[in-house]
């Protein structure tokens, strides 16, 4: 079944660590995102990619990074996580369309002691 | 910048009773894209329903929903609760920065159906 994946389902770290997540999409979609849901639950968009084209939010700290190797990849790195970065972090993707439904991946769960 | 609103941060009710949560949005675009995601516990959100038509009431699963540009409001309802709709449900805009066409989440709404 064709699927958004994403690897770790969970990953625990500590301050001035770097992490790396993995995303994977096999629906032939041409965007991808990544969100971070905190844990009261509020989900934010961090970056969007297509077309090579990478769109960031302004209030994403610099030590994000998205790295993508084709447009069914997008993974994310985090260098010298801090306390704040724990949330899960959700991968999507859809068409290019403005009306298309987003399709999420499991998410990875990021716990910094 | 565009931004949604869910004024109710938690909703409880009786299975039976029918349920409404509210949406409201802000945006420059004249012609918004709202959705509305669910999200069950330990899953990820996926796809309630969606509509960008004035006024035209889109189902589905038994949820409705009606686009109001008027009021700027789309707020999701059903007629009878079942304890498996207990959930987190997120209204949405879809936003175009250069063409990327992101969703704008609200702050979500946790139904919890009771028996």
């Amino acid at each position: 079944e064709t699927a958004v994946f994403q690897t770790p389902n969970y990953h625990v770290t500590q301050v001035g660590n770097e992490v790396s997540f993995n995303c994977k999409q096999t629906l032939g979609h041409d965007t991808m995102y990544w969100y971070k849901q905190d844990s009261k639950k509020l989900l934010k968009i961090m970056f969007s990619y297509n077309n090579k084209q990478l769109i960031v939010n302004e209030t994403v700290p610099r030590r994000f990074s998205p790295q993508s190797s084709d447009k069914a990849h997008l993974n994310l790195r985090i260098k010298s996580v801090e306390p704040e970065d724990s949330a899960v972090y959700l991968c999507a993707s859809r068409v290019q369309d403005n009306y298309a439904e987003q399709f999420f991946g499991p998410g990875t769960r990021l716990t910094v002691l | 910048g565009d931004s949604v609103t869910q004024t109710e941060g938690l909703v409880t009710l009786t299975e039976g009773l029918p349920v409404m949560l509210n949406c409201t949005y802000q945006t420059i675009y004249s012609n918004p894209f709202l959705f509305w995601y669910v999200q069950h516990l330990n899953e990820s959100p996926r796809l309630l329903l969606k509509s960008f038509t004035d006024n035209k009431r889109t189902e589905h699963q038994g949820f409705h929903a009606t686009l109001h540009k008027s009021s700027s409001s789309f707020h999701l309802q059903k007629s009878s609760a079942q304890l498996s709709d207990s959930a987190l449900y997120y209204c949405a805009l879809s936003d175009c920065p250069s063409g990327s066409w992101q969703l704008i989440f609200g702050s979500g709404t946790q139904l919890t159906v009771m028996p």
